[in-house]
């Protein structure tokens, strides 16, 4: 079965300052990798995606994550961090065997807040 | 515009008192599924389709139910709501084959009371 653990719950940081979330993943077969983004009241809305193809994938907002199958790692990343980004972030994984009905399995997320 | 819409948005309601949470996409995809999400537990499967009238069980479907009659719509049912289906519901889609990429809708947030 197929996991994904996202380690701190909360994560803040100073307008400026480098993000990092991370995320570690269990899966029997190659992964499909997402990020996404959950604005208050709103919908979630993909980062960006791993699909085994660069291990570095960019996405929208600046943000970038880099796959690492020896520490099955994908943690996403942003150099500065702006006011805007403060928002709960998901990571997940696809269930690529058949029989899962194109699953994702997320992560418990992790809320980021930007201070001043 | 390409999207997910899912109504209502906002729905109280009492135990025990049948609802359906709609759910459409424009994007003729074929996979559709519904999640709830609670705190710390972030998002769970409920149900899915793989096309219409193909459907199946994700990983918490007691207290729902499924219908894909057109492709196009997967609505939610929930025949006796309980105080513990109190939560956020998204629906999403995605195409076949591709990336498995999904698309969300916004969200309905269901309070039983």
């Amino acid at each position: 079965a197929q996991s994904v653990t996202q380690l701190g719950s909360h994560v803040s940081v100073s307008e400026g300052a480098l993000v990092l979330l991370r995320c570690n993943y269990s899966s029997s077969v190659p992964p499909y990798l997402f990020w996404y983004v959950q604005y208050p009241n709103q919908g979630l809305q993909l980062l960006l995606k791993y699909t085994s193809a660069a291990t570095l994938v960019k996405g929208i907002n600046g943000f970038e994550a880099e796959f690492k199958k020896s520490e099955t790692s994908f943690h996403l990343t942003k150099p500065s961090a702006h006011m805007s980004d403060a928002a709960e972030y998901f990571c997940a994984v696809s269930d690529r065997v058949t029989g899962g009905g194109n699953k994702l399995t997320f992560g418990t997320g992790t809320q980021l807040k930007v201070e001043l | 515009e390409a999207q997910v819409t899912q109504n209502p948005r906002y729905l109280i309601t009492v135990t025990g008192k049948k609802l359906t949470v709609t759910c459409s996409q424009n994007m003729n995809h074929e996979y559709m599924s519904w999640y709830r999400q609670d705190p710390g537990l972030g998002l769970r499967q409920i149900y899915y389709s793989m096309n219409v009238e193909v459907t199946d069980k994700g990983d918490v479907p007691e207290g729902y139910k499924v219908s894909r009659k057109e492709k196009r719509n997967f609505p939610l049912i929930l025949e006796s709501p309980s105080p513990n289906q109190t939560s956020l519901y998204f629906c999403a889609s995605r195409q076949r084959g591709g990336t498995d990429t999904q698309y969300f809708g916004p969200g309905t947030r269901l309070t039983v009371l």
